[in-house]
């Protein structure tokens, strides 16, 4: 049962433009949402995070989007750069815990 | 400050030989984690330790054992390696109480 679900496996975006990476989730226990990016051959790393008392949390060109009516988040990033091509995952946690569940990730690649 | 290291970076076995994948963090933090990274399955843990001494199942631990040797050092153990278990292999730490996970670069694993 996934938990945490990343309906597109890739997404494709001109330069400059905006890029939309969704993620859904079914528990209603979880009150802490991260997303990840990684490049290929290295670890993943944090990107930005919200928590289930905020609809919106913004990090310069990178902006999250939660809906929790609709178990329902969003990873915004205006505009796009080559730079930003690889793989991103969304991962969710429940209070009192530091384990994550994953999602199974979106390439974006973001072409000129 | 390296951060989060693992060791081997590729390793090749045969179905049946054992190995211990290493992995180490120099940022004080007492929580860590080993995942599994498969294609179109995400990240799913395998085990945790939330401080020295102690370790907890994930969603993925059958056919692998962990030891917490001390608070720097986490290491993940195949007894009998078997061709499900070939994957990439990731190490990751975090602060007690914070759901942001620091990752290592990987280990690539083929059990033939």
């Amino acid at each position: 049962d996934q938990q945490v679900k990343q309906n597109s496996p890739s997404l494709s975006v001109q330069e400059g433009r905006i890029s939309i990476l969704n993620c859904d989730y079914t528990n209603s226990m979880f009150d802490y949402f991260l997303w990840y990016k990684k490049y290929p051959a290295e670890g993943p790393t944090f990107l930005i995070s919200i928590s289930s008392i905020k609809d919106k949390n913004e990090d310069g060109r990178f902006t999250v989007f939660l809906n929790k009516s609709a178990k329902h988040l969003s990873l915004h990033i205006v505009p796009s750069q080559p730079g930003d091509s690889a793989v991103y995952f969304c991962a969710a946690s429940s209070y009192n815990t530091d384990k994550l569940i994953f999602g199974t990730g979106t390439r974006l690649q973001v072409f000129p | 400050n390296a951060g989060v290291t693992q060791t081997p970076k590729f390793q090749v076995l045969k179905t049946g030989q054992s190995m211990t994948l290493q992995c180490a963090q120099d940022m004080n933090h007492n929580s860590m984690y080993w995942y599994r990274q498969d294609p179109g399955m995400g990240l799913r843990l395998i085990y945790y330790s939330a401080s020295e001494g102690t370790t907890d199942k994930g969603e993925v631990p059958n056919g692998y054992n962990v030891s917490r040797l001390n608070k720097r050092e986490f290491s993940l153990r195949l007894e009998s390696a078997a061709p499900s278990q070939t994957s990439v292999y990731f190490c990751a730490s975090s602060l007690s109480g914070s759901t942001e996970q620091f990752f290592g670069p990987g280990t690539r694993l083929t059990v033939l």
